[in-house]
């Protein structure tokens, strides 16, 4: 079946611009995570959506980003105002249920803030 | 919250040798404990998972082990092949994973 899926795959924007990023998740998967991986770096945990639970922000790193997800499906990262150092690769995965199922990543969206 | 710490950052081996990565966390709460390799430009894929009531787990080449005592997992990677080279990241589950910070292993053919 199809995988997790994101949009853009690259993208492209200017300092002080916001930026949304797309991720469909795998159909029937309750949870969705975001991360955010610089490069040559490991992964940080940015976000988590459980059913219709309240989302977890626990990760996010400034009050610039936020993040949706509607119908329990389509989930959209918003970066406001972005700034340089937002540069990163934004993956996102998810998982049947939340905390102890496997996780099934995206190929990510390339974000370069120039 | 949870803090998972990998080792070595960098492995190199040559071909037919095993490789060893290892992992700490922190909470004790965590229970689910799943390896991924990240080969360059392409996204993590799950290689094996462990859950903390198993102490060890093998697929074909790869083995995991558990020790929920000393909170430590690690990684084994039997005769290894050059296809094998990539970033190899340890991760630890309570609320959402936690990811160590990644371990790029070279296999000299």
């Amino acid at each position: 079946g199809a995988g997790v899926s994101q949009s853009p795959s690259n993208k492209v924007t200017e300092k002080g611009k916001d930026v949304e990023l797309r991720c469909d998740p795998i159909s029937g998967h309750t949870a969705l995570y975001w991360y955010r991986q610089s490069l040559g770096q490991g992964l940080e945990f940015l976000i988590y959506f459980q059913g219709n639970s309240a989302p977890d922000k626990s990760g996010l790193p400034s009050d610039r980003f936020s993040a949706e997800r509607t119908g329990g499906s389509v989930s959209t990262l918003t970066i406001q105002r972005t700034q340089q150092e937002d540069s990163a690769v934004y993956l996102c995965a998810s998982s049947f249920t939340r905390g102890g199922d496997t996780q099934y990543f995206g190929p990510g969206t390339r974000l370069t803030v120039l | 919250g949870e803090n998972v710490e990998q080792h070595p950052s960098t492995l190199s081996v040559q071909e037919g040798d095993s490789a060893v990565i290892k992992c700490t966390y922190s909470d004790s709460a965590s229970n689910y404990f799943p390896w991924y390799k990240q080969e360059l430009g392409k996204r993590p894929q799950l290689i094996i998972d462990i859950r903390s009531n198993v102490g060890e787990k093998k697929d074909q080449r790869i083995a995991v082990t558990l020790n929920k005592t000393a909170k430590h997992f690690s990684l084994h990677i039997t005769e290894t092949q050059p296809e094998d080279s990539a970033v190899y990241f340890c991760a630890a589950s309570g609320r959402a994973l936690t990811f160590g910070s990644g371990t790029r292993l070279q296999v000299q053919p």
